[in-house]
Parts: C-alpha cells; sequence; structure tokens
C-alpha cells in the first residue's frame, strides 16, 4: 500500500502557482520524498526529492515540513502542459531496492 | 526524453500467446525496474535487476519473467496471456538502484484480445 495521501484533484489557473499537499505521517528517518508526475499515458517524469530540508530546482519546489509528516510541491507559474497526475512517494534510503510505491496521485488541471 | 527507450510502443496480441517487451536503460545505469499500469490497479511495482542480478520483485505474477542482460538491457517475458494483461507497462532505469533517482521509459501499450 502507497504510505502517502493526496487529494484527488486539484486546479489552478494558468500563471498561477500550483500548490499540491501530500501526507505522508508514516514516513521514517531514511525515507526520502519523491514527486513524479504522468501527462496523459506516458511514462512518469521525475520531478524532484527531498530529506528533510526544501528543494528546488527548474520544475518546482518541494516544502517538506519539519516533522516529515507532509510535504508541498509547488509549480510556481503553472501552465497548460503541467495539466497531469502527480504522484507524491516515500522511498527508502540505504536499503536494499529504492522500487517506488505509487498511489493514486492527485490529477491537477491547469486551466486557461 | 529521459534517455530510457522501450519497444515495441504497441503490442496487440491473443490470449494464450507469449511476447516479449525490450528495454534499454539510460548509459551508465546499471539498475533497471518494470512498472505495470493497468486501469483498475494503477502503477505497480513488479521487479527490479541490478547489474544481471534480481534485486526485488513486487506482485509480478509467475506467468510473467524477467532478465538483465550483460549489456545491461532487460526483456520482460509474458505468458499465457490474459485479458486482464493489457495495460502499459513501464521500464525505469537508475545508476546503483538503492539511494538514486528512477529515469521511466516512454511504456509499451499491451493490448490482449
Amino acid at each position: 500500500d502507497a504510505k502517502t495521501t493526496q487529494p484527488p484533484s486539484m486546479d489552478c489557473a494558468e500563471g498561477r502557482a500550483a500548490n499540491l499537499p501530500c501526507n505522508h505521517s508514516t514516513i521514517s528517518g531514511n525515507e526520502y520524498v519523491y514527486w513524479y508526475r504522468q501527462i496523459h499515458s506516458q511514462g512518469p517524469q521525475y520531478i524532484i526529492h527531498g530529506l528533510k530540508n526544501n528543494e528546488t530546482n527548474e520544475m518546482a519546489s518541494l516544502i517538506i515540513t519539519e516533522d516529515r509528516k507532509s510535504s508541498t510541491l509547488i509549480l510556481p507559474h503553472a501552465t497548460l502542459r503541467d495539466t497531469a497526475v502527480y504522484y507524491c512517494i516515500v522511498s527508502g534510503y540505504g536499503g536494499a531496492t529504492n522500487k517506488l510505491i505509487f498511489g493514486t496521485g492527485t490529477l491537477l488541471a491547469v486551466q486557461p | 526524453d529521459s534517455g530510457v527507450t522501450q519497444t515495441p510502443k504497441h503490442l496487440i496480441t491473443a490470449t494464450g500467446q507469449r511476447v516479449t517487451l525490450r528495454c534499454s536503460p539510460r548509459s551508465g545505469d546499471l539498475s533497471v525496474y518494470w512498472y505495470q499500469q493497468s486501469l483498475d490497479q494503477g502503477l505497480q511495482f513488479l521487479i527490479q535487476y541490478y547489474n544481471g542480478e534480481e534485486r526485488a520483485k513486487g506482485n509480478i505474477l509467475e506467468r510473467f519473467s524477467a532478465q538483465q542482460f550483460p549489456d545491461l538491457h532487460s526483456e520482460l517475458n509474458l505468458s499465457s496471456l490474459e485479458l486482464g494483461d493489457s495495460a502499459l507497462y513501464f521500464c525505469a532505469s537508475s545508476v546503483e538502484g538503492s539511494t538514486d533517482t528512477q529515469y521511466f521509459g516512454p511504456g509499451t501499450r499491451l493490448t490482449v484480445l
């Protein structure tokens, strides 16, 4: 079973910031938070990941709460091409495998 | 483009048949993963290989098998196909397979009639 909880869907206006929440209350100390997205039926696309600190790259920012029980993915200026299912996944560090357990994700619809 | 390639893009076959899906990882990646995405089950991890050896197994049916070859490409073999095996099959790769990021290929869409 997925270890994360996400809202099933969200809307965002084009050009505005999209803030996608994720709860991972049972996360353990050695687990990272990963975000992937899937546009239509394409292969999942890696966005960003983090352990404790906030992270930013050219695609997005990841804000992780101090207790690590939740996080928010921020797309600063959403475009129509950002319409996709966004998956928040926790994955172990230092174990034998970093297999990904996908939940149902959040369908983000960016509106013109 | 993630650098992971999968062939074929589409495959249509009949129940009872056997098919082989192929994956070439990104240059330099030693670990390969297979995932299945069906309408009712979502994205599910099937199996992982690292440098030719099986590293982790998920909900992979006994009718399915995989291997990773010395050149690091991988094949997923599906036999005695059933209607319910119709799905998207994704391959992903990563450098070392325990702490690093996976990058996914475009997938193979399998339709069993």
